[in-house]
Formats: C-alpha cells, structure tokens, sequence
C-alpha cells in the first residue's frame, strides 16, 4: 500500500515570502510525482509532476524530489493570497492508479 | 469533450437507494480514474480502468459499489443500498495513458457531490 503523508497544515505565509510544502511516501516503487492545488470546493488541478530527482523550477513553482529520502517538495516564491488552497501530493508508479497524501491548506496572509 | 465531465454535480439521495454516477472523460484518454473525497481529506483511490477493463479495484470499499466502462469512455460508479458515510464528492479524472517513464498528468472532473439522508 503506497501511502504518502503531508502535513495538514494550515501553514501560513506573508504575502511575497516562500511557502514551502512537503511529502514523504513510502513505495519505493514510485516513480512519479504530482503537486496538485485544490481550492475550497472545486476539483484538483495539476501545478507540477517530476520524475528524476532534482530540481525542476516551473515560474514561480518549484518542485524537488529526493527518490533516496522519499521526499519530494514543492516551494511557491513571492507568494500571493491566491495562492491560498489546499495542495495535494499524488504519486503513481509505472501502470498504476494516483495516490493523493491527505494535502497542506495553505494561506497566504495579505 | 473538452475536459472531464460528471453528472449529476450533486445527488441527494434516501439511505438504502441506488444510485449511479457518470463520467465522460477526455475524448482519447484510454485511463479513468475514480475516488471519493471526504472534507478535509485528500481524493481516496476506488478503482481504475485502463480502456474496458478495471486495472486495479483495490479501492472499492466493499461490494455495495461498483463500476464500468463498457466502451471504453464513459464510465459509471454504481453503489448500492446506500448508506449515510457514502456521503462525499465523488471525483472523477482521466489520462492519456497508464504507464510509461513520464506519467501524463490526471485531469479531474468537477465531481458529483453525493448525500445521503
């Protein structure tokens, strides 16, 4: 069973300072990584996927994946009040299903 | 279609009905996913399909719920004697494909909000 774990939050930010996500996961067998943003209400929408360890800097979003540590991140630079939803870790291995970590609420505090 | 689409948006329904919920994935994408998410929860896997067949129903809670996709598009989610914690949104999402080196991204469905009374 894949299970991926996130803190619940609410983590709060100031407006334009870095908000930093996190997200373990124990199926080593993983090879793909998602960060999805959730608002109150509405479905999932992808922001990021990475797949190779590293950094990978997409605008103001970067993700970062460590496959040793089981770790992958996500920084959000200059954050903004719109950047305020719920953000959902999802990984999936090869051929296989999306699973979702419970995800972070963040706010981002004018 | 343009993207993935759930009907109804929302179901209330009497403890012990059936009900069924569609969805109409992106025209080509051969992966379709459903889970259910409860408030302040992530999306919880049910079952997914890889063109006809359920590739992995590990999901389904027990077997009050079932699913198809009969052609290898829509798909329904059919649960039966409905119980009050089925109460949830029940999303709906699609992909081009079910493997490779660079997993394509899923596309989520607006979800079906399920009560049950």
């Amino acid at each position: 069973q894949k299970e991926v774990e996130q803190n619940s939050g609410p983590l709060s930010v100031p407006e334009g300072a870095i908000a930093s996500l996190n997200c373990t996961y124990s199926d080593r067998g993983s090879q793909s990584f998602f960060w999805y943003r959730q608002y109150s209400g509405k479905s999932p929408e992808l922001i990021m996927f990475i797949y190779s360890n590293g950094d990978k800097e997409d605008g103001r979003f970067t993700a970062q994946l460590n496959k040793a540590s089981q770790y992958v991140s996500l920084l959000i630079r200059d954050s903004q009040p719109s950047d305020s939803a719920t953000y959902l870790c999802a990984l999936r291995g090869y051929g296989q299903n999306f699973v979702f970590g419970p995800g972070t609420r963040l706010s981002v505090l004018p | 279609g343009a993207g993935v689409s759930q009907t109804p948006s929302n179901k209330v329904t009497e403890k012990g009905k059936y009900v069924e919920l569609r969805c109409d994935p992106i025209s080509g994408h051969t992966a379709l996913y459903w889970y259910r998410q409860s408030l302040g929860q992530g999306p919880e896997f049910l079952i997914y399909f890889q063109g006809t067949g359920a590739a992995d129903d590990s999901g389904l809670p027990n077997d009050r719920f079932f699913a198809v996709r009969p052609e290898g598009s829509v798909s329904t989610l059919k649960i039966q004697r409905t119980e009050r914690g089925d109460s949830a949104v029940y999303l709906c999402a699609s992909s081009l494909s079910g493997g490779g080196p660079m997993n394509t991204e899923a596309f989520f469905g607006q979800g079906t909000r399920l009560t049950v009374v």
